[in-house]
């Protein structure tokens, strides 16, 4: 397995804050990675897909970057409703897996 | 616009079969990859398999030898079975669209999972 870490693994921030986490392959990864935002109680959403394409209906303060090992998912002005918890996503043709990192959860402060 | 619904026993006693349907609506099964994931109370998230519609399918490692995915076309439904249960296989089961395979995905894209379905407690206890 190649490990997806993400960190931090929580954060305290204020509406309006600039919110940043990371996501970390433990060795080069071919491709990007996918990220989710879940809300206690639901079930996770789509967010960000290949690193950095918003999925349709996700605000434009959420943005994402990254190539190689690392990888950012960058929230621009927190809002009320983006308390919650981020996973980053990826995948390996060898073996054939679906991973996802240990999640971070953004609290308020 | 596509729905998946987890259907299934919320209680299975340990050394058992955790048994689970997700019917998909709105939608046809065709043509798609469909997942299972799970989630332990307060952990993140695992992912399980997928089958094509088709009929094939490919098993994280981890849980290969106790799980199988099924499809149902003909009912818009796909299944999972996991044997020898125990209390640590207590979570949260999510049924998902996955877009792709880890081998059919464009390159660099990795497969997304979406929609979800709203997901199931299984408690695994005597």
């Amino acid at each position: 397995d190649i490990q997806m870490t993400q960190s931090p693994s929580s954060l305290s921030a204020s509406v309006g804050d600039r919110v940043t986490i990371s996501c970390r392959a433990g060795r080069t990864i071919s491709g990007y990675v996918n990220w989710y935002q879940q809300k206690p109680g639901r079930a996770p959403e789509l967010l960000l897909y290949a690193a950095s394409t918003l999925q349709s209906g996700v605000p434009s303060r959420f943005s994402g970057s990254g190539s190689g090992t690392d990888f950012t998912l960058t929230i621009s002005g927190l809002q009320p409703e983006d308390f919650a918890t981020y996973y980053c996503q990826h995948s390996y043709k060898t073996p054939p897996l679906l991973s996802f990192g240990g999640g971070t959860k953004v609290e308020i402060k | 616009q596509v729905q998946l619904q987890e259907s299934g026993p919320g209680l299975v006693k340990p050394s058992e079969t955790l048994s689970l349907t997700c019917t998909v609506s709105g939608g046809s099964i065709s043509s798609y990859y469909w997942s299972w994931i799970r989630q332990p109370p307060g952990k993140g998230l695992e992912w399980i398999g997928y089958i094509y519609y088709s009929g094939s399918t490919n098993y994280n490692p981890s849980l290969k030898s106790r799980v199988t995915i099924s499809v149902d076309t003909s009912k818009n439904q796909f299944s999972l079975k996991l044997s020898s249960v125990t209390a640590a296989d207590t979570a949260v089961y999510y049924c998902a669209r996955q877009s792709c395979s880890s081998t059919s995905c464009p390159p660099g894209r990795p497969p997304k999972f979406d929609p979800w379905g709203q997901g199931t407690l299984v408690t695994v206890s005597s």
